[in-house]
């Protein structure tokens, strides 16, 4: 079984400062990460993800993570915030193994940036 | 990618009835699964629907309060029945193909029982 920790549930951060949502996970299999980010009243849209090779992903609207295996984490970068990256961010794990694709959230890191 | 749309988008509903809530995906799709999100809550998944065969549900949720239909490879269905309070969330659907390991959501259904 896997399990997400999200260690902070809101992050508020001024416009065009850097931001770092952290996410950690456990799991006794070799596991897929994701991020995702929910916007008000809206589905899920993927972030990025990691499945194997570079340990750094880039993702959309200029955001990246870093997969961390000895600190089993997956923390989510952006070097300079956006008033419209307003929005809930969830951290994600998968196994890797076929037919063990189903996803475990974590319970979501709220983002405000202020102006 | 996939798109996904899910029906209705919100519904009020009395007690003690049920809901079917409807997922439509954009093209042929392995996997599908669905999620609830209660208020100020993360995701937790119900239930994983393959085509061809029966649902299956995590801990803590039962066929007969949650029964799910996978009758073709775009198109899924969540009965939410005998709804109480509690069942006041938002219901996701999402698909995946499997192979890289990527799910796609839809926008979610809105849903509050009074």
């Amino acid at each position: 079984a896997q399990s997400v920790t999200q260690l902070d549930s809101q992050v508020p951060v001024f416009e065009e400062a850097p931001v770092e949502l952290r996410c950690n996970y456990s799991s006794s299999v070799s596991v897929y990460l994701f991020w995702y980010v929910q916007y008000p009243n809206q589905g899920l849209q993927l972030l990025l993800k990691y499945l194997s090779g570079s340990t750094l992903v880039k993702g959309i609207n200029g955001f990246e993570a870093e997969f961390n295996k000895s600190q089993t984490s997956f923390h989510l970068r952006k070097p300079s915030v956006h008033i419209s990256d307003t929005a809930e961010y969830f951290c994600a794990v998968s196994g890797s193994n076929f037919g063990n694709e189903k996803l475990t959230f974590g319970t979501g890191t709220r983002l405000t940036i202020i102006p | 990618s996939a798109v996904i749309s899910q029906k209705p988008s919100r519904d009020i509903c009395q007690r003690g009835t049920s809901l079917t809530i409807q997922c439509q995906v954009d093209s042929q799709v392995t996997m599908m699964f669905w999620y609830r999100q209660q208020p100020g809550q993360s995701l937790t998944l119900i239930a994983t629907a393959n085509q061809g065969s029966e649902a299956t549900y995590e801990s803590g949720f039962v066929i007969d309060k949650f029964p799910i239909s996978r009758p073709n490879l775009t198109f899924s269905t969540l009965t939410v029945s005998n709804m109480s309070p509690e069942d006041s969330s938002i219901y996701l659907c999402s698909a995946g193909q499997g192979v890289s390991y990527e799910q796609y959501f839809g926008p979610g259904t809105r849903l509050t029982v009074t």
